[in-house]
């Protein structure tokens, strides 16, 4: 299995501009999660999607920030417009909810690399 | 709202040293713990899941132990090697969610 899988790599970009971010999470995976880190606030999640519907999007800084699961194998977050305070390294997860009806969270969390974000 | 400290943020052992991250959360009402691993300019990789109804996980050189009622867990690496440098983060998912809250990690650098 290739993982989770983000592109791009790395992103350096104006303020103002649109950012998009992309993630492929592993085959078979229903949860997928988008992380935000920084050195201040540490991990932190944004939003997390079940069967491609957002579950909480409570970790959403704000308006500016919105992400979409279009299907299983692909989602975006999309920052508009950037500012220098969303430089980042955001990440995206996914995880399998199990054969129960409920999470069993006996599941870890498959991390993708990751996307270095730097607005100027 | 969970809190998770990690302690300490940076820590320097020679190689061949045994040694103990610490993990502390402030709900002890948690399903489970985990412990990742990040490489610079990588994204986390699980070392350990500790259930609630267990007291410790091993894998190879990592043990990892889970005390609910005191809000702990600690990592313990036996013989340290240099591969071992990284970042140990831990984390615990919200009452009923798959929200993981983090602490924000330790440094580890192995020295040879």
């Amino acid at each position: 299995d290739a993982g989770v899988i983000q592109s791009p790599r790395h992103e350096v970009t104006e303020m103002g501009q649109e950012v998009t971010l992309r993630c492929k999470p592993i085959s078979g995976h229903d949860y997928l999660f988008w992380y935000r880190q920084t050195m201040m606030r540490g991990l932190e999640l944004l939003i997390y999607f079940n069967n491609n519907v957002p579950i909480d999007d409570s970790g959403m800084p704000e308006d500016r920030f919105s992400a979409k699961m279009p299907n299983a194998s692909f989602s975006t977050l999309k920052i508009q417009p950037s500012e220098p305070r969303d430089s980042a390294v955001y990440f995206c997860a996914s995880t399998p909810s199990g054969s129960s009806p409920k999470p069993t969270f006996t599941d870890t969390q498959y991390f993708g690399p990751g996307t270095r974000l730097t607005v100027l | 709202k969970q809190e998770v400290t990690q302690i300490p943020a940076a820590l320097s052992v020679p190689e061949g040293e045994n040694l103990v991250l610490n993990c502390s959360f402030t709900d002890s009402a948690i399903y489970n713990l985990q412990w990742f691993r990040q490489d610079p300019g990588k994204g986390l990789t699980s070392l350990l899941l500790i259930q609630s109804s267990q007291r410790e996980q091993t894998s190879g050189r990592l043990n990892a132990s889970l005390d609910k009622s005191s809000g702990r867990s600690t990592l313990y690496i036996a013989a340290s090697q240099p591969g071992d440098s990284a970042t140990y983060l831990c984390a615990v998912p919200g009452a009923g969610s798959y929200q993981l809250t983090f602490g924000k990690g330790t440094k580890l650098s192995v020295i040879p």
